[in-house]
């Protein structure tokens, strides 16, 4: 069965500091996708990245990196130097092999502060 | 202009009520999609349209009713609702249903209130 964990519930940090965030799947596929996004309080869902299971390098953009280690089945979000306004819920999401089907993590609540 | 729109954002009907979600994307999209998001609770998917046809009803009670007139459209009607159906309704559009999964853009959602 496929399934995603994201571990953490919450993780509180004090602005600047890095922060990783943890994503475990589960999947019998050989190729898959795997799927960030953020929820801010204001309720929509930003997609961050879209990630194929061929490429296994890891992912940088801005203050925003993903580790992605297929041997662990992991997909991990860092965040350096973290700002308030990174403030959200973030959620790790892998499609099922209808492709449009997303399995979603419970969602970790990410809570920067000044 | 922002991808996916969804209005009304706040929506607080009672149960005898007969109202309207409204999605409009503008991105091209092909499929376009309905979730539900409760509190505690994994997000559900609740309908999937696939060029302006339902290709997913995933168990949703009659009292939730889609509509799609356009590709670029997505509606779904509500009556004689509960209060257990208090949630974030998302909208959602991704460029098709074919091939690999496409990433799916996310409006900012209609919060509802059933009393």
């Amino acid at each position: 069965a496929q399934k995603v964990t994201q571990a953490q519930t919450e993780i509180s940090v004090v602005e600047k500091e890095d922060v990783t965030l943890d994503c475990v799947y589960e999947t019998r596929d050989t190729t898959y996708y795997l799927f960030w996004y953020k929820q801010p309080p204001s309720g929509e869902l930003v997609f961050l990245i879209r990630r194929n299971s061929f490429d296994e390098q890891n992912e940088i953009s801005g203050r925003y990196s993903w580790n992605f280690q297929k041997s662990t089945s992991s997909f991990n979000f860092t965040i350096t130097a973290s700002q308030v306004v990174d403030s959200a819920v973030y959620f790790c999401a892998l499609p099922l092999r209808s492709n449009y089907q997303l399995i979603w993590g419970a969602g970790t609540k990410l809570i920067i502060k000044p | 202009e922002t991808g996916v729109t969804q209005t009304p954002r706040h929506l607080v009907m009672g149960m005898t009520n007969k109202k309207s979600l409204k999605c409009e994307q503008h991105l091209g999209h092909n499929a376009m999609y309905w979730y539900k998001q409760s509190a505690k609770k994994p997000l559900e998917l609740m309908f999937v349209y696939s060029l302006e046809e339902r290709v997913e009803n995933n168990s949703v009670p009659s009292r939730f009713s889609p509509e799609c007139p356009n590709s670029s459209h997505l509606f779904l009607h509500l009556h004689t609702l509960q209060p257990e159906d208090s949630a974030l309704y998302l909208c959602a559009s991704s460029q098709d249903l074919a091939g690999e999964p496409d990433t799916q853009y996310f409006g900012p959602g209609t919060r509802l209130t059933v009393l």
